[in-house]
């Protein structure tokens, strides 16, 4: 059974570093071609997609945040982790992660998260 | 960068069939993908692949895809399916992964 769970801190201030942790079981990130992936959704507001990090270490992020967003896997802790830096109170979500595997052709988030509920505050 | 347009929101009889719309330039040439979000929930993926059904979503889920429109489609609809729903798609040309603006279905 896969699982995953996201944490983090629930309240960050103004350009602050936001640093999320998703721990995972049922899988290893180390099998191809299976990744992990951030979403995040602002209250009342649609998903957004933030960053994936694939099985052999590649990475891909959203454009428009791109230049704050840096995601990484420990392997060996089965985790993933995604730091946001200059953190403001637009950026105020609840963050999802996802397992992510192979359809036909590319990937879809068939396990989410149980999510972690993130404000941006001072 | 890509857009997905779903309708705010969908109302239909219970026992009735629910179609949610995905516009998306050309999507009818992408694998398009639906989950479903209950209040307070993570979401929950119902569809992958345009069509298939991931293991203990019912057979009422399902969906199709042409032209510039992609389709949810949900058949003999019950209370239990009021929920926000999404499309989603991997836009090759960016390499990002991009939502719909999600649908509210409401079970009359």
């Amino acid at each position: 059974q896969i699982t995953l769970k996201a944490s983090g801190p629930t309240l960050v201030k103004p350009t602050q570093t936001l640093t999320l942790t998703c721990t995972f079981s049922g899988f290893s990130l180390s099998t191809s071609p299976l990744a992990v992936g951030w979403i995040r959704q602002s209250p009342g507001k649609a998903l957004e997609w933030l960053a994936l990090i694939y099985w052999n270490d590649d990475k891909r992020y959203s454009q428009s945040l791109r230049s704050r967003l840096t995601i990484t896997k420990v392997t060996s802790k089965n985790q993933v982790v995604l730091t946001m830096t200059n953190m403001d109170p637009v950026d105020t979500a609840t963050y999802y992660c996802a397992h992510a595997r192979q359809g036909v052709a590319v990937h879809f988030f068939d396990v989410w998260g149980q999510g972690t509920m993130v404000t941006v505050s001072s | 960068s890509y857009v997905l347009t779903q309708p705010p929101s969908v109302s239909v009889a219970p026992g009735q069939t629910a179609r949610i719309t995905c516009g998306g330039d050309d999507i009818g040439s992408k694998i398009v993908h639906w989950y479903q979000q209950k209040p307070g929930q993570a979401p929950v993926l119902v569809v992958y692949d345009n069509s298939d059904r991931p293991s203990g979503i019912p057979e009422r889920f399902s969906g199709s895809n042409s032209g510039n429109t992609a389709t949810l489609i949900i058949s003999r609809v019950e209370a239990g399916d009021e929920a926000d729903y999404y499309c989603q798609v991997w836009h090759s040309y960016t390499d990002h992964y991009v939502f719909g603006t999600g649908t509210t279905v409401t079970v009359l």
